[in-house]
């Protein structure tokens, strides 16, 4: 099963403009990871976040995590076009195997150009 | 660091026959391997997870007789499709981690399968 919802499942906007993509989870969670997907591809670990960090960044991409509200957002800035791609988040939804994960829906993202 | 090979990339073949799915670990020694389906435009479903040396703990509805795992090496873990029909036809894709705790995962590139 999912931990979570993605939202929006996808997204088209232009090449420089800045993309958000949110992410809802239902249990209690030690860290929440995003990773991206290029099409017929492997996943791609981008960043993970802690649960008791609130906001990370990387480059281009800004992550923030709300526990009470069980979200996290991904925000990435001066998008182009190589950052087409399929974007999850994933938890380990507290489980006793720190290590397993469970992926949300995901938002495909296209950077027209 | 932390490279993942899948191999095969893409598989056609013919309904009933059994395809294995090759993992491995380039460059660090895998304790605990995943293995993920996808469908077009959906999420990763973890199957089942393989322990180095041990029988792989399967999530709740994949059959076990269906998808064979075996992690015999701290490189490599397999992963046979048995008897697949065209319901099996999905995207494989498998992660490795070198203990326990480690985060993230590191993914292969994914196999696309095709049973006709």
């Amino acid at each position: 099963s999912q931990q979570g919802e993605e939202d929006p499942q996808a997204l088209s906007i232009q090449e420089g403009e800045n993309a958000t993509m949110n992410c809802s989870y239902k249990t209690s969670i030690n860290n929440l990871q995003w990773y991206r997907q290029n099409s017929g591809r492997g996943l791609v670990h981008l960043i993970l976040i802690r649960s008791n960090e609130r906001e990370k960044h990387s480059g281009r991409l800004r992550v923030t995590l709300d526990t009470s509200k069980k979200s996290s957002s991904l925000l990435i800035t001066a998008s182009r076009a190589a950052d087409t791609a399929s974007y999850f988040c994933a938890t380990d939804a507290g489980y006793s195997s720190a290590s397993k994960i469970i992926f949300g829906s995901g938002t495909r993202l296209s950077i027209r150009p | 660091g932390a490279v993942v090979s899948q191999h095969p990339s893409w598989v056609i073949c013919k309904s009933g026959t059994s395809v294995k799915i090759e993992c491995r670990s380039l460059d660090f020694q895998a304790t605990t391997m995943f293995w993920y389906r996808q469908f077009p435009k959906q999420s990763l479903m973890l199957m089942a997870t393989s322990n180095e040396g041990s029988k792989a703990t399967y999530e709740q509805g994949v059959e076990k007789d269906k998808f064979l795992i075996n992690h015999a090496s701290l490189t490599l873990s397999t992963l046979t499709v048995t008897s697949a029909h065209p319901e099996d036809s999905s995207f494989y894709i498998c992660s490795a981690i070198r203990d326990t705790f480690e985060q993230p995962q590191h993914f292969g590139d994914g196999t696309r399968l095709s049973i006709l």
